[in-house]
């Protein structure tokens, strides 16, 4: 499978414990997002990264939320002393960055999604 | 920051009929516009997009129109099927798709 890959797919914890994701994009993509859904909404902005550089972080990511991408392969997305507001479908996805054949086309994983109990 | 607004929130059509969606973007600075289909339980996934330098895009049953006076842009898909069912949203991207904002999404229902 060449597509974006996201481990784990599901992830209970108790509220206070932290939790670490990873997301492999497609090999060739140099830009690498991290989203969060929560039911009946569209995919929430966390970060991006182009290549290992983070070049944009949502306001809304508090301190708790931490992302690397140290080689500029795959990605780690961190939450330290989770919270139950934290509850939600974790996105990655990657693209190829500039406008090659057309597109800026993302292609998202399958998602992690988080439960906090 | 951007903010986009998608409506309706759930749409049903008969099979056959077209079926529209419609968004609105804040930032006039916004240059690129994509469209994601969601099934139940998968994954978002392009389904056409369009920059701010074309007023309209299409694709076999599939077409997007854009109004960047009014910052609005639509989603248009004609004869419907009941495999076009599925959650839609839209999205708004500037500075070459560094940020992307989604809209809230679409529920939309073919009823064969």
């Amino acid at each position: 499978d060449t597509g974006v890959s996201q481990d784990p797919r599901h992830k209970i914890t108790k509220r206070g414990q932290n939790v670490t994701f990873r997301c492999d994009p497609i090999s060739e993509h140099n830009r690498l997002y991290w989203y969060r859904q929560t039911l009946g909404q569209g995919p929430e902005f966390l970060t991006y990264f182009q290549n290992e550089a983070q070049l944009e972080k949502s306001r809304l990511l508090s301190d708790r939320f931490s992302a690397e991408r140290p080689k500029g392969s795959f990605s780690t997305l961190e939450i330290q002393r989770t919270e139950q507001g934290d509850s939600a479908m974790y996105l990655c996805a990657s693209s190829r960055g500039g406008w090659r054949g057309g597109s800026y086309e993302q292609y998202f994983g399958p998602g992690t999604r988080l439960t906090v109990t | 920051g951007e903010n986009v607004e998608q409506h309706p929130s759930t749409l049903s059509v008969q099979e056959g009929d077209s079926a529209v969606i419609k968004c609105t973007y804040s930032d006039s600075a916004s240059n690129y516009f994509p469209w994601y289909k969601q099934e139940l339980g998968k994954r978002p996934q392009l389904i056409i997009d369009i920059r701010s330098n074309v007023g309209e895009k299409k694709d076999q049953r599939i077409a997007v129109t854009l109004n960047k006076t009014a910052k609005h842009f639509s989603l248009h898909i004609t004869e419907t099927q009941p495999e076009d069912s599925a959650v839609y949203f839209c999205a708004a991207s500037k500075n070459t798709g560094n940020q992307f904002y989604f809209g809230t999404g679409t529920s939309l229902t073919v009823i064969p």
